[in-house]
């Protein structure tokens, strides 16, 4: 299995420019997670989709940040406009159900380096 | 507010050395507490504790959850350079929603 997979890897844009990060969970996951990691918040949920439904959102920053999953194999997470405080290191997280109703192990991409300049 | 502390926030050590790192938690519904190491890029999973007083052992590395005194504790014994990692703590809220302390950066100087 090829894990989560996320693009890009980095990503350096200006102040006010649309930034929209990607993620392929593992095949047959249907859990999907979007955090962001700083040195000042550490790593943080913003949100989290079942079965490509979003669950919870209440940790996405504001407005600006938006996420999607349209089907089981991709979602993205868009930032519009971006702003310098945004820049971070992004993760996807994917898991399945085994466990209904206990915690199912989260497996990481391995991030993309946001740099809003 | 729910919060998840670990400290030190910052640790130095030498090759050999054992360290033990700390995590302490005020939660509501607490259901268990798991461990993740960092490397270069994305967490990887060590331990998830949800019994009190039971030791989760992998090799080197050991972990005990304290449900009392609301901590838990992440030992390395002998200490190698490839232990140099953030090390992060979670709580879990809810099923599936994890609550990450602000980590503890180590290095293992040779």
């Amino acid at each position: 299995d090829a894990g989560v997979i996320q693009s890009p890897r980095h990503e350096v844009t200006e102040m006010g420019q649309e930034v929209t990060l990607r993620c392929k969970p593992i095949s047959g996951h249907d859990y999907l997670f979007w955090y962001r990691q700083t040195m000042m918040r550490g790593l943080e949920l913003l949100i989290y989709f079942n079965n490509n439904v979003p669950i919870d959102d209440s940790g996405m920053p504001e407005d600006r940040f938006s996420a999607k999953m349209p089907n089981a194999s991709f979602s993205t997470l868009k930032i519009q406009p971006s702003e310098p405080r945004d820049s971070a290191v992004y993760f996807c997280a994917s898991s399945r159900v085994i466990k209904r109703g206990g915690y199912n192990e989260q497996f990481f991409g391995p991030g993309t380096r946001l740099t809003v300049l | 507010e729910d919060k998840v502390v670990q400290s030190p926030l910052s640790l130095v050590v030498h090759e050999g050395d054992t360290v033990t790192l700390n995590c302490s938690y005020e939660v509501t519904n607490f259901r268990s507490l798991l461990w993740y190491k960092q490397e270069k890029k994305a967490p990887t999973f060590l331990f998830m504790l949800t019994s009190s007083g039971i030791e989760k052992k992998s090799g080197r590395l050991s972990s005990i959850l304290d449900k009392k005194e609301l901590f838990s504790i992440l030992n390395i014994t002998a200490t190698q350079t490839g232990d140099s990692a953030i090390y992060l703590c979670a709580w879990i809220q809810g099923a599936q929603k994890l609550v990450f302390g602000q980590g503890t950066r180590l290095t293992i100087n040779p």
